[in-house]
């Protein structure tokens, strides 16, 4: 089974559009975070939470949301779409959010904005 | 600031072949050192991680060094197989602050 879900899978959206991306995690973990993957910036690190509470933000733009309504959910709103948001995006979990915690990825979501 | 250099975007090998792949790191810190795979279709997976300058990591027959002196972090394997041929990104993290990945290389290995 797997223990960290993404949904959907693929996204299509159009320019100007606002979509969710879905994480939950059922490993037990206090910490998630939010990764995006592109051609221009092979992995690069968006959001951290611990215990539903945003410890870093990475991210320059208001435009990325990560929304906790639990503590193993991570949702990513993202508005204002744009065609440079076309990556795909990975969540991920650690047990405590420390640097030495081991971080296990989802699937990831592929996300394309025409 | 903190960075972590991986100079090869692409390795080919044939099986059996012995395996290098390059990640140099710039930090004032002493951060842990890991090296994630990632394989076609999936989230990238911890391969094997070192916290402690000079020691060796070893996982699936892949082995890293912390070398401080050099500031080196280079994958190796002695014999690679076809089920390697993945994405290998290298990475650093310390006091808890976001971690830092490496562009990636992507090992094709052919049988």
């Amino acid at each position: 089974d797997p223990k960290i879900i993404q949904k959907p899978k693929y996204l299509v959206a159009v320019t100007g559009s606002e979509k969710i991306l879905i994480c939950e995690q059922y490993l037990g973990h206090n910490a998630m975070y939010w990764y995006r993957q592109s051609a221009k910036k092979p992995l690069e690190f968006m959001f951290s939470y611990s215990y539903q509470k945003l410890m870093d933000n990475q991210t320059a733009s208001s435009r990325f949301q990560p929304q906790s309504s639990k503590k193993n959910h991570l949702d990513l709103q993202i508005t204002a779409l744009k065609p440079d948001d076309s990556a795909t995006y990975f969540c991920a979990s650690s047990q405590w959010g420390l640097s030495q915690d081991t971080q296990y990825f989802g699937p990831g979501t592929r996300l394309l904005v025409l | 600031g903190d960075s972590v250099t991986q100079k090869q975007g692409q390795v080919t090998l044939s099986e059996d072949d012995f395996l290098f792949i390059n990640c140099t790191y710039s930090t004032t810190t002493y951060p842990t050192l890991l090296w994630y795979v990632q394989y076609p279709g999936q989230g990238p997976q911890l391969l094997l991680k070192v916290t402690t300058a000079n020691n060796k990591g070893i996982s699936r027959g892949f082995e890293a060094t912390y070398d401080k002196g050099t500031t080196s972090f280079h994958l190796q394997k002695a014999s690679v197989q076809e089920s390697d041929s993945a994405v290998y990104f290298c990475a650093l993290v310390y006091n808890n602050n976001a971690p830092r990945f490496g562009a990636g290389t992507k090992l094709t290995v052919k049988p």
